[in-house]
């Protein structure tokens, strides 16, 4: 069965400040692999997403995340936060063999929180 | 163009009442999902359908049932509330753009947060 392991639950870091918000996950078959984000009291909103082709993916604002095959991996990255990153960051799994239907294995998720 | 609508965005429930939760979505999406949040566990698949008239059960889905009358909506009920139940909702929905369904992006409502006493 898949599983997700977000190392971190909670990372706070200073504006401006490189952060990594690790992602780990288990799978014994191709996957697609996904970043959603969630700000205070709102859903879940689709940060990037890795389905083939190039191991580095990019979201429009400044996040960065790289599929490590070898190391099952999957960390986001940002060279330099905002105040408005702060959010909670979520890692999700699926397969190609999912039976027809878009099931999403989450993370436990990860709280990011920038400090001014 | 409002995207996924949720109702109602809170609610309190005795033990052993009932509710419905309603989701809406205007994007046409064949695929609906309903999701429970929990502290520390992440999302987890409750129900989800494929199409109009079409359910199935997803992770955790006992205790709850679900319809799909039209395309567009999407219906959680919980027939007896239970503390266990206390959680915050999500639905979702998404396309089916064939083969890969697995690749396709969820869209997310903003949620209901349910309380069981």
């Amino acid at each position: 069965a898949q599983s997700v392991t977000q190392l971190d639950s909670q990372v706070p870091v200073f504006e401006e400040a490189p952060v990594e918000l690790r992602c780990n996950y288990s799978s014994s078959v191709s996957v697609y692999l996904f970043w959603y984000v969630q700000y205070p009291n709102q859903g879940l909103q689709l940060l990037l997403k890795y389905l083939s082709g190039s191991t580095l993916v990019e979201s429009i604002n400044g996040f960065e995340a790289e599929f490590n095959k070898s190391q099952t991996s999957f960390h986001l990255r940002k060279p330099s936060v905002h105040i408005s990153d702060t959010a909670e960051y979520f890692c999700a799994v699926s397969d190609g063999v999912s039976g027809g239907y878009n099931k999403l294995i989450f993370g436990a998720g990860t709280r990011l929180a920038v400090h001014p | 163009n409002a995207g996924v609508t949720q109702t109602p965005k809170f609610r309190v429930l005795k033990t052993g009442q009932s509710m419905t939760l309603l989701c809406a979505q205007d994007m046409n999406h064949e695929y609906m999902y309903w999701y429970r949040q929990d502290p520390g566990m992440g999302l987890r698949l409750i129900h989800y359908s494929v199409g109009e008239g079409t359910t199935a059960k997803g992770e955790v889905p006992d205790g709850y049932n679900v319809s799909r009358l039209k395309k567009q909506n999407f219906l959680l009920g919980l027939e007896s509330a239970a503390p266990s139940q206390t959680s915050v909702y999500f639905c979702a929905s998404s396309y089916a753009s064939g083969g890969a369904a697995s690749t396709d992006t969820q869209y997310f409502g903003p949620g209901t947060r349910l309380t069981v006493l």
